[in-house]
């Protein structure tokens, strides 16, 4: 089946050790997203791309960086973790052009920062 | 600003009806989802509303009104497993999606 994996599921990680979180996607799709969703709140956008062309939002913190080297893998690195870092991190894709832009979740990396 | 509201919390019974609003302002409008989520689980598609009116999809309907910036999810014949955070999302002028926090819905026997 088409569909956005996430490794590792679980990921513990000690304050201000570097930590990488990676992504997958067979449905070809053109545009990937990395998100942070807390507890309660609403799934909060890091980066995303159109194809390799990177777009960085505005608030997201210089400790957070992005590559994607080809079209299906996204990878997200975190360089020096804090307390405040721990978080659930969803990646998403879509197909830029499709009716509605749906957009496909994996099944997201809990972070645990100690 | 851009704005997305939505009830925190609602319970419900099982095998009875619901209805979650949520109310939006933003910049430009490209249609408006909703999303369920299990705890732990990622979010998982549900619907999509880009012209007034209700579109009906099983036991989940969802309405939309531009002109006044809101929608509601209706939950028919609720069952345990529809237990979870159902969150609003608006598409934004360039068809990023704006979250609301999510409204988690509790199913009592």
């Amino acid at each position: 089946d088409a569909m956005v994996i996430q490794n590792p599921r679980y990921q513990v990680t000690q304050f201000g050790k570097p930590v990488t979180l990676s992504c997958s996607q067979t449905l070809n799709h053109n545009v990937m997203y990395w998100y942070q969703q807390k507890s309660s709140q609403a799934p909060k956008l890091l980066f995303h791309y159109y194809d390799k062309d990177f777009n960085n939002e505005a608030d997201t913190p210089d400790n957070f960086q992005s590559r994607r080297p080809n079209t299906s893998f996204c990878f997200l690195d975190i360089r020096s973790p804090g307390l405040g870092d721990a978080a659930m991190y969803l990646c998403a894709t879509s197909r830029q052009g499709d009716p509605y832009n749906e957009q496909f979740f994996g099944p997201g990396t809990r972070l645990t920062v100690l | 600003g851009q704005n997305i509201d939505q009830p925190t919390e609602m319970t419900a019974t099982e095998g009875a009806i619901v209805q979650i609003n949520c109310t939006y302002q933003t910049s430009g409008f490209n249609g408006l989802f909703w999303y369920q989520q299990h705890a732990g689980e990622a979010p998982t598609f549900l619907s999509y509303n880009v012209l007034d009116g209700l579109e009906e999809k099983g036991r989940f309907s969802s309405f939309l009104s531009r002109s006044k910036g809101y929608s509601y999810l209706l939950l028919k014949e609720l069952q345990m497993k529809d237990s979870a955070s159902y969150l609003c999302a608006v598409g934004d002028s360039n068809y990023q999606l704006i979250w609301g926090a999510g409204t988690k819905l509790i199913i009592k026997p």
